[in-house]
């Protein structure tokens, strides 16, 4: 399978845990995205990588969140003291850098995250 | 700042009858680059069609066809004889040349009943 994948797919933690998602990208893109997407919205982008460098990140991600690409592969999603309003689904994408000829973003399947 | 308005929050059709989503953008870049995605109850996002801001050809593929307006800022995307596999939601998005990320709009969900 050479697409995007994303563990877990689905995550129920207790209000205050720490939870962490991983996101493995297509091979040969350089550019990681993580999006956030809530009930009946659009993807949220949350953050950005090309290569190992994390170049934005976007004014929702709270100081609880963090990220890292250690080596340019796969990527991690860290959150802190996890609320109610983290509840979501944590989209991860990989594309070749824009002004490509392919510039779209694939997707990985998500991993929904619930907490009580 | 960029963004993108799909107008309808839910369409419902009939198996074969044709149905277009409407998709308004806004942005400052003079080159940049539309996309419509599609997103199944299984959660995945799927590509489904890239325009470049430079191109204003419509394209037809199978039963899906787009239509690019630069003049007012519209990528509709119109589907023919829809069947129920169909039942989706849809977004539209938008990269300008210098973005980092894909700007998406809130989607339009599309129900097609036989």
């Amino acid at each position: 399978d050479t697409g995007v994948s994303q563990d877990p797919r689905h995550k129920i933690t207790k209000r205050g845990q720490n939870v962490t998602f991983r996101c493995d990208p297509i091979s040969e893109h350089n550019r990681l995205y993580w999006y956030r997407q809530t009930l009946g919205q659009g993807p949220e982008f949350l953050t950005y990588f090309q290569n190992e460098a994390q170049l934005e990140k976007s004014r929702l991600l709270s100081d609880r969140f963090s990220a890292e690409r250690p080596k340019g592969s796969f990527s991690t999603l860290e959150i802190q003291r996890t609320e109610q309003g983290d509840s979501a689904m944590y989209l991860c994408a990989s594309s070749l850098p824009t002004g490509s000829m392919n510039t779209e973003a694939f997707f990985g399947q998500g991993t929904r995250l619930t907490v009580v | 700042a960029q963004k993108v308005t799909q107008a309808q929050t839910e369409i419902s059709v009939v198996e074969k009858e044709d149905v277009t989503l409407d998709c308004v953008y806004e942005t400052r870049d003079t080159t940049y680059y539309l996309f419509w995605y599609k997103q199944p109850p299984s959660g995945e996002l799927v590509f489904l069609i890239r325009r470049n801001s430079f191109d204003e050809q419509n394209e037809i593929s199978g039963r899906y066809s787009w239509n690019f307006q630069k003049s007012t800022s519209s990528f509709n995307f119109t589907i023919t004889a829809s069947q129920v596999v169909d039942s989706a939601v849809y977004f539209c998005a938008l990269i300008g040349q210098a973005g980092t990320a894909l700007i998406f709009g809130k989607g339009t969900t599309l129900s097609v009943s036989s």
